[in-house]
């Protein structure tokens, strides 16, 4: 079983919509958590921590689910320019000679085609 | 200026071939990674050094060396290339993976595709 699981997608909507994505990590020993963002054909870059209390950066907002071990990515008023692959990661520590070490796991994205 | 840089950004190669990609990150990180990113666009950590020392180690093939000279580069040779070994590798970096410093962020190098025919 996998560390995070994302729905695939794609999701394709039209500009100006509201698009929700889920993702669900198995260990329940999981710290910390991201969503991440990969253009085509780019390398991933850190789109926003996700915090307990749920927080928001403009358009995004991102919540978490401790007891359900489920995290979401709410995009409101979609651009052209959110297109891309969306990643969920999760941290994990774990100890390992003595020291703790954080271990970052990711989804395999889900992919967002916004359309004009 | 790049803050991790990776080359070579293409490879193509033989089955049976020896290559390495090198990666270098000017951002003062005192841990390093590879990302193995296959076709279905999985991104799996192959290892990780944390201040020159191997603190992950996946399991990943041994024809699959990684090096790390100093803190600010992390280079991986892989003997006997198979057609598996086609994806896009990916270098990163971060603060620290131990505690303390630890803000989640992973800086990602651009990636190198290496295709084996």
């Amino acid at each position: 079983r996998k560390e995070v699981e994302q729905d695939p997608g794609p999701f394709n909507v039209p500009e100006g919509a509201t698009v929700a994505f889920n993702c669900t990590y198995s260990n329940s020993a999981s710290q910390s958590f991201f969503w991440y963002r990969q253009d085509c054909r780019k390398e991933p870059k850190l789109l926003m921590s996700v915090y307990s209390s749920g927080n928001e950066d403009g358009r995004f907002t991102a919540q978490l689910n401790r007891a359900s071990q489920y995290i979401s990515l709410l995009i409101r008023d979609s651009k052209l320019s959110d297109s891309a692959t969306y990643l969920c990661v999760v941290n994990i520590l774990v100890k390992d000679r003595g020291s703790t070490l954080g271990r970052l796991y990711f989804g395999r994205g889900t992919q967002l085609t916004v359309w004009p | 200026d790049t803050a991790v840089s990776q080359t070579p950004k293409y490879l193509v190669t033989q089955m049976g071939n020896d290559k390495s990609i090198k990666c270098e990150q000017n951002l003062g990180h005192d841990t390093m990674y590879w990302y193995k990113q296959d076709s279905k666009k999985f991104l799996k950590i192959m290892f990780s050094y944390n201040n020159k020392e191997l603190i992950i180690n996946e399991t990943v093939p041994n024809r699959f060396s990684p090096k790390s000279p100093d803190k600010a580069h992390l280079n991986l040779h892989i003997n006997s290339l198979e057609l598996g070994d086609s994806a896009v590798y990916f270098c990163a970096s971060s603060q620290s993976r131990t505690s303390g410093k630890d803000t989640g962020e992973l800086f990602f190098g651009e990636g190198s595709r290496l295709t084996v025919l």
